[in-house]
């Protein structure tokens, strides 16, 4: 069965950068693409960017661009979401999701809560 | 980027009785070529990640109960519930896959009243 495996809770300070990663089992890898959404507390979701398994390439929320890289290493049907100069605003839950052949996400990670404070 | 509106911000709605989400995008998001609306809904419980309800607006995932339907077209879309089950009660989102950047409404919560 089709599963995203995310990483465990992180605690940064303002500054910092963390990398999340994301390990997909069940189905081919490079098929499709990987989005990452992140949700602080108490609000809603947000879209940040998405990832070509097969090739790499990527496209970032202009929001992010520039603090920001999605990167895999498909030898390990892996994904990963690094972002950089964490401020508090960044706390938040962040997910992997798998996006289907229509574009939308069937598939989630069980996300990882990344917190920042100093 | 499309801007997704969702109303009203939260609801409450009597078990067994019937709840109505709507969601409205700042642009058409029907591809013409194969008259498909690309618009997704998605419930999410605290502590969970989102879980796919409907898509192509009125595309029911499987294994979702029949109560949960999907309608509308080009600008203008709804979630329906009939007849609401204790279980229902979460935020619901809508989204659309139309264009990138992806954009989702900004959720409603559902509440038994």
């Amino acid at each position: 069965q089709v599963q995203l495996v995310q990483s465990g809770v992180e605690v940064k300070k303002p500054g910092a950068s963390v990398k999340v990663s994301c390990k997909a089992s069940g189905y081919n890898f490079i098929g499709y693409y990987i989005h990452w959404v992140r949700q602080a507390p108490g609000h809603g979701l947000e879209w940040m960017g998405w990832i070509n398994p097969n090739n790499g390439g990527i496209y970032y929320a202009q929001k992010f661009q520039g603090r920001v890289t999605m990167t895999r290493d498909t030898s390990i049907s892996t994904a990963y979401m690094d972002l950089k100069r964490l401020q508090s605003d960044d706390t938040a839950v962040y997910y992997c999701a798998r996006e289907d052949i229509g574009g939308y996400y069937h598939y989630w990670g069980q996300g990882t809560l990344v917190t920042v404070s100093s | 980027d499309i801007v997704m509106t969702q109303s009203p911000d939260s609801l409450a709605v009597s078990l067994g009785e019937r709840a109505t989400i709507n969601c409205k995008s700042s642009q058409s998001i029907l591809y013409t070529s194969n008259n498909k609306n690309n618009l997704a809904w998605y419930q999410q419980k605290p502590g969970q990640p989102p879980k796919l309800l409907i898509y192509w607006a009125s595309t029911r995932e499987s294994g979702v109960p029949d109560r949960f339907s999907g309608s509308g077209s080009g600008t203008d879309f709804t979630l329906t519930i009939s007849g609401l089950q204790a279980e229902d009660v979460a935020v619901y989102y809508c989204q659309q896959f139309y264009t990138t950047p992806r954009t989702f409404g900004q959720g409603t919560r559902l509440e038994i009243k």
